[in-house]
């Protein structure tokens, strides 16, 4: 059973940053996409981007190039995502979400992290 | 980029049926996978290509897609399937996934 396991909660000062992490076990880590999939409170689901480790390929939602980056360790099997320049409308639980089909983005997302809080605040 | 429009709620009696809608630019054309989100936990898959149904998600829980609007039927709701539900495609044009607005489903 595949399991993604995010890293803790967060509280970062706006202007600054911050990097999640989602470690993968039980399946094979390097030729699925994993996603970034941020939720605001009391809002909806949101993508941000994705990564396929094996090839390092990356995919940005247009509303955060610049700021995210997406990153993967193989030897790990862990996910990273960092995001720079936080502001208060970035405070929101982050999800990894693993596609379903091996070497290409598409699709579904059918395992999930259990989401991390990120609160930006003075 | 590509919208997906849902109604913000549904309420529906215990034991009636829910439909969820999702509208979308020929959606019908795209497949369309809906989750459910409860309080405090990540979405769950309930619906994928449409129509299909995970391991474990009951038959009440069924789908449709045509033209622009993508429907999720829940038959015989009970209180336990209140929670959030969203639709979602990958867009080709752009290259990303899209999520829709979410609908929170109230069972009387």
């Amino acid at each position: 059973q595949v399991q993604l396991v995010q890293s803790g909660a967060e509280v970062k000062k706006p202007g600054s940053s911050v990097k999640v992490s989602c470690k993968a076990s039980g399946g094979t880590f390097n030729t699925y996409s994993i996603s970034w999939v941020r939720q605001a409170p009391g809002q909806g689901l949101e993508w941000m981007g994705g990564i396929i480790p094996i090839f390092g390929t990356v995919n940005y939602a247009q509303k955060f190039q610049g700021r995210v980056t997406i990153t993967a360790d193989e030897s790990t099997s862990t996910a990273y995502m960092e995001l720079i320049s936080l502001r208060s409308e970035d405070t929101a639980v982050y999800y990894c979400a693993r596609g379903i089909i091996p070497y290409d983005y598409g699709d579904q997302f059918d395992y999930w992290g259990q989401g991390t809080l990120v609160t930006v605040s003075s | 980029s590509y919208v997906l429009t849902q109604p913000p709620s549904v309420s529906v009696a215990p034991g009636q049926t829910a439909r969820i809608t999702c509208g979308g630019n020929n959606i019908g054309s795209k497949s369309v996978h809906w989750y459910q989100q409860k309080p405090g936990q990540a979405p769950v898959l309930v619906v994928y290509d449409d129509s299909d149904r995970p391991s474990g998600i009951p038959e009440r829980f069924s789908g449709s897609n045509s033209g622009n609007t993508a429907t999720l039927t829940i038959s015989r709701v009970e209180a336990g399937d209140e929670a959030d539900y969203y639709c979602q495609v990958w867009d080709s044009s752009s290259n990303h996934y899209v999520f829709g607005t979410g609908t929170k489903v109230t069972v009387l």
